[in-house]
């Protein structure tokens, strides 16, 4: 039990469609986070948000729109991706004191998404 | 700035032998440093910890690792590798002053040979 859900935890998709991704943290904390893991490749940060505001946005293509409603909810909006988006994407939460946070990060399991 | 550097994307061990994963880090200040593990399909997990203090690390499996500011490393060990340690093995620092978030290694997959 990490705290830290992601629906759906794989997903399949035509280049023209419109998805979104979903996590949901459980440990009451302020920071979220997205990161795209693709094979033989470091993993890469792509957005912070810290009490729910955006705080970091690694140079993401605009195909990619995240969305925070509350601390507890992250969402990443998929729309006209490429083949190349196809990884895993995960989602973590810590606890920020500050503008960004030093803290461990609990992570989701992850989406494996698709790209056809 | 801060970087990590893994050394050896693959480690082989057989069973019951030592594990060794090389973790170096580039930083401007005294880093925090980590160990996160990650199990196919899964998500990563935390293994270890340092922040301050104690220069050795008990994480969780039977892992340790040691702040070595000197040589800028903080490598990963086990004295007896499991079947159940195959996965991968990823080293990340931060910066405690908060300018920058956690800094990940490209991580090094662990095999165990029975």
């Amino acid at each position: 039990e990490t705290g830290v859900t992601q629906t759906p935890r794989h997903l399949v998709m035509g280049m023209t469609n419109k998805k979104s991704l979903k996590c949901e943290q459980h440990l009451g904390h302020n920071a979220m986070y997205w990161y795209k893991q693709s094979a033989k490749k470091p993993l890469e940060l792509m957005f912070v948000y810290s009490l729910e505001e955006r705080v970091e946005n690694n140079s993401v293509p605009s195909r990619f729109s995240p969305e925070c409603p509350n601390s507890s909810h992250l969402f990443l909006h998929l729309h006209t991706l490429q083949p190349e988006d196809s990884a895993l994407y995960l989602c973590a939460s810590s606890q920020m004191s500050g503008r960004v946070s030093t803290d461990t990060q609990y992570f989701g399991p992850g989406t494996r998404l698709t790209v056809l | 700035a801060q970087s990590v550097t893994q050394l050896g994307s693959h480690v082989s061990v057989s069973e019951g032998a030592l594990v060794l994963l090389r973790c170096n880090y580039s930083s401007s200040v005294p880093p925090y440093l980590f160990w996160y593990v990650q199990y196919p399909n899964q998500g990563l997990q935390l293994l270890l910890k340092y922040t301050t203090g104690a220069t050795l690390v008990k994480g969780i499996n039977g892992f340790e690792a040691e702040f070595k500011k000197s040589e800028t490393s903080f490598h990963l060990t086990k004295p007896s590798a499991h079947m159940s340690d195959a996965a991968e093995y990823f080293c990340a620092v931060s910066d405690p002053t908060g300018r920058r978030a956690l800094t990940f290694g490209s991580g090094t997959r662990l095999q165990v040979q029975p």
